[in-house]
Parts: structure tokens; sequence; C-alpha cells
């Protein structure tokens, strides 16, 4: 099935103890985005990667890295996670970088808690 | 930044009634605007891609329009269903060749049986 996995779903930890999510697709597709999303806010474009070792920021990159070293994942890192960072974090694949065709498929999402 | 706005915020309509709702993009440098439906504790879903002026695309009970002369797109749900109860959400390139993805904060649909 195609599908865009993310793991884990649900995460809660302290203030400064680093973390990776993972996101992996294995529909071979070369764009790849992670964003958050906020009550009242939408969903916000954290980074984007346009190919293997292509990666640039969105809007909101302040306390995130991310690196596309294979083409199927994408990990999200936060190096030191404060309290602002929770939130719901979704991240999503596409053929291309300009999305057309079929849009973005996005994964089941990862709800993080900072305390 | 480029704005993205949705409206209504929420909407609320009876089992059989027929909606619409708008999203509202800058007109210049239009590329292509994705609809996505979103239902509770589950991840947005592509409807459509949208990238020529006078586009409209249907999916079942649900169609979209696209102005992009004018910056809008609307989408239409005929004869709503408690099923289409969701959050629908517009998405657009800040430029064109960029591909930094900017999305409205949606329109939240109830549809009462």
């Amino acid at each position: 099935e195609a599908q865009v996995t993310q793991n884990p779903r649900y995460l809660i930890t302290v203030t400064g103890k680093k973390l990776t999510v993972t996101c992996s697709q294995n529909m071979n597709h070369e764009y790849m985005s992670w964003y958050r999303q906020d009550p009242g806010l939408g969903l916000r474009q954290i980074y984007y990667s346009m190919n293997v070792e292509v990666t640039d920021k969105g809007d909101v990159p302040e306390g995130y890295k991310v690196s596309r070293k294979e083409k199927r994942n994408f990990p999200l890192i936060l190096e030191s996670p404060s309290p602002n960072q929770t939130s719901l974090y979704f991240c999503a694949s596409s053929p291309k970088a300009t999305g057309v065709g079929n849009g973005y498929t996005f994964g089941s999402g990862t709800r993080l808690t900072v305390v | 930044i480029l704005n993205v706005e949705q409206s209504p915020q929420s909407l609320h309509v009876q089992e059989g009634d027929s909606t619409n709702f708008t999203c509202s993009f800058p007109s210049s440098n239009f590329y292509a605007l994705h609809w996505y439906r979103w239902e509770t504790a589950k991840s947005p879903e592509a409807l459509f891609v949208m990238t020529l002026n006078g586009d409209e695309k249907k999916k079942g009970r649900i169609s979209a329009t696209l102005n992009t002369k004018e910056g809008y797109s609307y989408l239409y749900i005929k004869g709503s269903q408690p099923e289409d109860s969701a959050t629908y959400l517009c998405a657009f390139p800040q430029a064109s060749g960029t591909y930094k993805y900017i999305f409205g904060t949606g329109t939240r649909l109830k549809v009462l049986a």
C-alpha cells in the first residue's frame, strides 16, 4: 500500500531531551515536507526537501533540523525541544515539488508534548 | 509571506443541503491550488489540484472551480451527508518556482443528520 509512515504517533518528552520523528514513504516521491498544526494557525511548513541531499527552510524552521540521505526517509530532529514545540506534526510527500497531479500524501501525524 | 484566506471558518448544514466555501489567494504568480479534506483524528487527504484558470474538477458530490485572475477558488458539496463533516483546507505555493506551500486555516463543516 502506498503510504507515508510516521513514528511515533504520540510522544511525551521533557525539555532539552533530543528526539527524532521518523518519516518514510514507499512511493519513490521526490518531494517531502514537514508541517506543524496548532489551533487557529493551520498547517505551517517547517522544512521541505526537493530530493536527496536537497533541503530548505519553510516558514517555521527554528528549533528543528532535517536530513534527506535517502529518497524514502525524511526525519525531523528536535535537538533541544521546548514546550512551544508541543504540536501535531505531519510529514507529507509528493511525486514532484510542484505537487501537481494528486497533491500531497500525508502521514498519520505525530502528537508531541514537551513538558 | 503570502496570505491564503478561507471562509467561512465554520459551517453547520442540514443533511441534504448543498453548500460552498471559498479560498482566496494572491492572484499574481499563480502556480497551483490544492484542496484537502481533513477528518477529525485523521490526516489531510488530497481532493483536487487545480492549475488552470477556469478549471473545474469533480469527485462524486464535491466539485471545485478556480479563478486565477481574481484569486479565488470555490468548493461545492451537493446534497451534504454526515460523512462530509470535516475541515476543508486549501493550499497555495508562496511563489512560482518555489515549493513552500502555505495552507489556509480551513473551513470546518458539520453536517447534521
